[in-house]
């Protein structure tokens, strides 16, 4: 899962296994929720979001699961491939849009080949 | 379709000198923000503009400046860098500023002050 500090956190996946992604959000009014991507070198890449009224939504080879009791996102990510080698990080939007987003700092994905 | 770019990609700048990052996006969107991504912490908010001709101040807006004169183009400028303003910056633009509108990010400018 994702903490301040200086390092980021690291998960390592064996090709083809499934992957779990956690994040932490801080305002119990935040109504709206996205995972990015960011590749190294790139910038952040919109995967998937989901809205406070629901706990679950489904992508291709992604999920995310809203638990709003704990505060706690999480990202899964079936079978995962070496191209989902990146960091992922959260975005929670309350009232106010984008000029009012907190994003989280990110964990990175390693799969091994 | 490039979507949005960025310029220049990366830069070293003594303190004090001016500096003008550049985002244009060519997806017709009304709303374009600039971020600064620092290592330990998340994308934070500089300024934002929902609309060509409007702007506003993000979380942390001091020692930067911007522009919003059409749609597509949305310069961020630092008037006088300082070292602190060493990070890699982002601009991103959405249709809309709810929230709801899916953001996209330019590549980034990765700037150094000395």
């Amino acid at each position: 899962g994702e903490s301040v500090g200086l390092h980021l956190p690291t998960l390592s996946v064996q090709e083809g296994d499934n992957s779990i992604i956690n994040c932490a959000y801080s305002n119990s009014a935040s109504d709206y929720f996205i995972w990015y991507k960011q590749e190294s070198g790139k910038g952040p890449q919109f995967i998937i979001d989901i809205r406070s009224n629901m706990d679950k939504r489904q992508g291709q080879r992604v999920t995310v699961l809203l638990n709003k009791t704990v505060k706690h996102l999480s990202l899964q990510i079936a079978a995962t491939q070496p191209g989902d080698s990146a960091v992922y990080f959260c975005a929670e939007i309350h009232s106010g849009g984008y000029q009012k987003v907190t994003f989280g700092i990110g964990t990175k994905l390693q799969v091994i080949p | 379709i490039a979507g949005i770019t960025q310029a220049p990609t990366s830069q070293i700048l003594a303190a004090g000198r001016r500096m003008t990052l550049r985002c244009t996006q060519d997806m017709r969107h009304n709303a374009m923000y600039w971020y600064r991504q620092d290592l330990g912490l998340g994308l934070r908010l500089i300024h934002y503009s929902n609309t060509a001709g409007t702007t506003g101040k993000g979380e942390v807006p001091d020692g930067y400046s911007v522009s919003r004169a059409n749609t597509d183009d949305f310069p961020l400028t630092l008037a006088s860098a300082v070292p602190s303003q060493t990070s890699v910056y982002f601009c991103a633009s959405s249709d809309g500023w709810g929230g709801t509108d899916t953001q996209y990010f330019g590549p980034g400018t990765r700037l150094t002050v000395l």
